[in-house]
């Protein structure tokens, strides 16, 4: 079974631009996790969707945006850009959500934002 | 919210040693904690895991250990190899419900290197 996918896996953009990333979860997994790392704070989650529903939410501002397609692919969009942004983007994919046994999440390549 | 501690921060052994990766967190509510390892530019892998029901869990060189009144748990890795160095986080989450959905807490990471 293919893991997790993220695309692009590298990414370079200018501060005020906004940037969309994508990611395929596992086949059969609904539900995507995103996190950003960063060797300062590590790693941090973003939020989470499960059936195209955002059903929790990291402490970022609201330029970090996401959306899930009925396909149970995800993307993120972190628009107006600020030099901050600058990190390791990972989403992760789950079975089930988590009301089931089903907690492992398994996590994709990520994505390197560098913004300029 | 939970808040997980990670120590040490660098833990370097001997080929052939034993490690222990120690983390405390603060939700009592929490009953789900894994491990990942990440070597460098590669994605996070889930190493191992355990449930708030189980104090032990061991699979091969690696075992994790819970203590849910002291609310720490611990990573311990035998016959250390080098191919055993790497960044290891360990995670906290609460499995269900409420604001959990697909949020793991991450420690800050300990970079494990074991010498030939």
């Amino acid at each position: 079974k293919a893991g997790v996918t993220q695309t692009p896996r590298y990414l370079i953009k200018t501060r005020g631009q906004q940037v969309t990333l994508s990611c395929s979860p596992i086949s059969g997994h609904r539900s995507v996790s995103w996190y950003q790392q960063t060797p300062g704070q590590g790693l941090q989650f973003l939020f989470e969707y499960f059936s195209e529903t955002q059903r929790n939410k990291g402490n970022f501002p609201g330029r970090f945006s996401g959306r899930q397609f009925s396909n149970s692919r995800s993307e993120m969009n972190v628009s107006t850009l600020e030099l901050g942004d600058s990190a390791l983007y990972l989403c992760a994919s789950s079975l089930y959500p988590q009301t089931s046994s089903s907690y492992e999440q398994y996590f994709g390549p990520g994505t390197r934002l560098t913004v300029t | 919210g939970e808040n997980v501690e990670q120590h040490p921060s660098t833990l370097s052994v001997q080929e052939g040693d034993s490690a222990v990766i120690k983390c405390t967190y603060s939700d009592s509510a929490s009953n789900y904690f894994p491990w990942y390892k990440q070597e460098l530019g590669k994605r996070p892998q889930l190493i191992i895991d355990i449930r708030s029901n189980v104090g032990e869990k061991k699979d091969q060189r690696i075992a994790v250990t819970l203590n849910k009144t002291a609310k720490h748990f611990s990573l311990h890795i035998t016959e250390t190899q080098p191919e055993d160095s790497a960044v290891y986080f360990c995670a906290a989450t609460l499995g269900a419900g409420g604001t959990s959905y697909g949020k793991l807490t991450f420690g800050q990471g300990t970079i494990l290197t074991v010498h030939p």
